[in-house]
């Protein structure tokens, strides 16, 4: 069975850094790209890039680029997103999805930056 | 980036209506790699349609899409109470994918 699995809920405060993520099973976890979705509170969807674990090669949305590190580990079928300095604005649900037509999603993860 | 541009905002209407939602383009899709997704309160997004008109794995057949090159509908033939939540398009076409801002269909 597919499954992506995220990582659970986190709190943080302004400044901080966080890496969450997002491991796959029940496929071949090289050959599909991972593309993450932010969706801030009461609205919409928003893609933010993806990576293709096979060979590291990620895009990012000219939204996120430089506010957002997307990176994978093949060696435990594990993709990653990461900030090194988090914002308030960065309160949102994060979702991992498997390549643009399979429909499968992880759970979300739900991060909340607050003082 | 391709701006995918979703409307209307927000449709009301009554079970066992037709629903048609419509998203435009900035730029022509490449190979119609436009998908719809619906999503509910409180849960990740389903994939109902890929590559503009193919229906995912296990979704009723009164969901359709149709359209190309910039102009994309999905059209909900009968509507059914589960129905009334946001759809969103996205495309997948170019190197850097996006989606519109979604369409919300609620009971009128």
């Amino acid at each position: 069975e597919v499954q992506l699995v995220q990582s659970g809920a986190e709190v943080r405060k302004p400044g901080e850094s966080l890496k969450i993520s997002c491991k796959g099973s029940g496929y071949n976890f090289t050959t599909y790209w991972i593309a993450w979705v932010r969706q801030m509170p009461g609205k919409g969807l928003e893609w933010m890039g993806i990576i293709y674990p096979g060979d590291s090669d990620t895009r990012y949305s000219l939204s996120f680029q430089g506010q957002v590190t997307i990176s994978a580990d093949k060696s435990i079928s594990t993709a990653y997103l990461q900030w090194s300095s988090l914002k308030a604005s960065d309160t949102a649900m994060y979702y991992c999805a498997l390549g643009a037509t399979t429909g499968y999603w992880g759970q979300g993860t739900r991060v909340t930056v607050s003082s | 980036e391709i701006v995918l541009t979703q409307s209307p905002g927000t449709l009301s209407l009554s079970p066992g209506e037709r629903a048609t939602l419509s998203c435009r383009a900035s730029q022509s899709v490449s190979s119609n790699y436009l998908a719809w997704y619906q999503q509910r309160p409180g849960q990740a997004p389903r994939l109902l349609i890929y590559g503009a008109s193919s229906r995912a794995t296990g979704i009723p057949d009164r969901f359709s899409g149709s359209g190309s090159g910039t102009d994309f509908t999905l059209t909900i033939s009968r509507l059914e109470p589960e129905d009334f939540a946001v759809y969103y398009c996205q495309q997948y076409g170019s190197s850097r994918w996006t989606f519109g801002q979604g369409t919300k269909v609620e009971i009128k």
